[in-house]
Order: structure tokens, then C-alpha cells, then sequence
């Protein structure tokens, strides 16, 4: 099973900074990678798909980059509604695997 | 507007089984792939188990295998999970999920329903 390894587990900014948030992948998952939000009480938002792809209506502060085993999740500038938790996700033949999340927090 | 509405959850016994349903609507369902992922209370998020367009391509992560069984029915737009000899540790919210990519399993969950809560205790 390909393990999915979130860092930091918690980032702390405040609106306006720039946030990187990081998900390596125990073998490479090629560019098989995606990247979601989910804020308390709400289903996740699909915000990446392969890696690099918005998703339809994602603004276009989120960016996603990386392949193989290393991938980055970038917010350009945090807006107040970003503060949240974001989970990657990988898909290896018929099993995906969720890393364990990153929570961005307001300083 | 695209939807998918779980239903079924609710508190069991371990041991015991209870079957979990997903309705679609706003979409083409018999075109995509689908998926139930769970969230324990205060925790991230685990696949549970996915299924092809045309049920010819099913999985399960390690956990439920075995105890847990993905179905479709494509004329009720209806996804379905059967979860037999449940433990504790399933307990969870449990959300039913649509592949984004239609025809064959993509790498990304376009659609989520809100969830239906599986508690398991005695």
C-alpha cells in the first residue's frame, strides 16, 4: 500500500501569506495525485486533480505541482476562507490512499 | 444540480451488519465510477471501498475486506455499501463519492454527498 505522508501537520499564517504544503509519497504515484479541502461540518472539496489541474471553479490562487513521489499544494495569498484542513490523495491500481492532512490555521 | 444523498446510518451493535445507501441525481450515474470514504470523529479521511461504471472493477482498502460489500444498481442511480461483523473502529461518518473521470476510474472525487454516521456500540 503507497503511504502518503502530510507536512506539516499544522501551518500557522495569517490572511495574505503564502502557504506550501507538502505530500510525499512512499513509491511513486506518477502525476496520480489530488489535492483536497475540507472545513468543519463539510463534506471535502476536490481543489487538484493529477496533481497540477484545478479543479472546475477553484480559484486560481490554489496551485498544485510535483510528481513521482514529491507534491506541493501552494496558496498564493490565504483569503479567510482558506483556513482549513487539506488531505492528498493518491490512487494505485483499484486502492486510493488519503494522507493523513495538513490543518492552516490563522496565526 | 448534481447531488448524492446518503442514508442508512445510525447506531449498531458490534458484531452486527447494516447496509448503507448513496441516491444520485444531476448526473449520468451509470457513466462514472463511485466510492464511499469514511472520517472517524476527529480524524482524516480513509478510502473505504470503490466500484467501476459497470461493476467489473471493485475494491476495498485493507481494513474492510472481507466484511464490507460495494454494489450499484444503475437503473435506481443507487450505490450501496453492506458492512457486516462491524467493529468500533468503524465507527464513522461515511460519504459516498464520484470519480470524476467517466468510463474508467480516475484519481480524484469530484462529488460528495454530506455523509451518514455509523456508530458502532453497545
Amino acid at each position: 500500500e503507497i503511504v502518503l505522508t502530510q507536512s506539516p501537520a499544522t501551518l500557522s499564517l495569517s490572511p495574505g501569506e503564502r502557504a506550501t504544503l507538502s505530500c510525499r509519497a512512499s513509491q511513486s504515484v506518477s502525476s496520480y495525485l489530488a489535492w483536497y479541502q475540507q472545513k468543519p461540518g463539510q463534506a471535502p472539496r476536490l481543489l487538484i486533480y493529477d496533481a497540477s489541474n484545478r479543479a472546475t471553479g477553484i480559484p486560481a490562487r490554489f496551485s498544485g505541482s510535483g510528481s513521482g513521489t514529491d507534491f506541493t499544494l501552494t496558496i498564493s495569498s490565504l483569503e479567510p476562507e482558506d483556513f482549513a484542513v487539506y488531505y492528498c490523495q493518491q490512487r494505485s491500481n483499484w486502492k486510493w490512499t488519503f494522507g493523513q492532512g495538513t490543518k492552516v490555521e490563522i496565526k | 444540480e448534481v447531488q448524492l444523498v446518503e442514508s442508512g446510518g445510525g447506531l449498531v451493535q458490534p458484531g452486527r451488519s447494516l447496509r448503507l445507501s448513496c441516491a444520485a441525481s444531476g448526473f449520468t450515474f451509470d457513466d462514472y465510477a463511485m466510492h464511499w470514504v469514511r472520517q472517524a470523529p476527529g480524524k482524516g479521511l480513509e478510502w473505504v471501498s470503490g466500484i467501476s461504471w459497470n461493476s467489473g472493477s471493485i475494491g476495498y482498502a485493507d481494513s474492510v475486506k472481507g466484511r464490507f460489500t460495494i454494489s450499484r444498481d444503475n437503473a435506481k442511480n443507487s450505490l450501496y455499501l453492506q458492512m457486516n461483523s462491524l467493529r468500533a473502529e468503524d465507527t464513522a461518518l461515511y460519504y459516498c463519492a464520484k470519480d470524476k473521470t467517466a468510463g474508467v476510474a480516475g484519481n480524484a472525487f469530484d462529488i460528495w454527498g454530506q455523509g451518514t454516521m455509523v456508530t458502532v456500540s453497545s
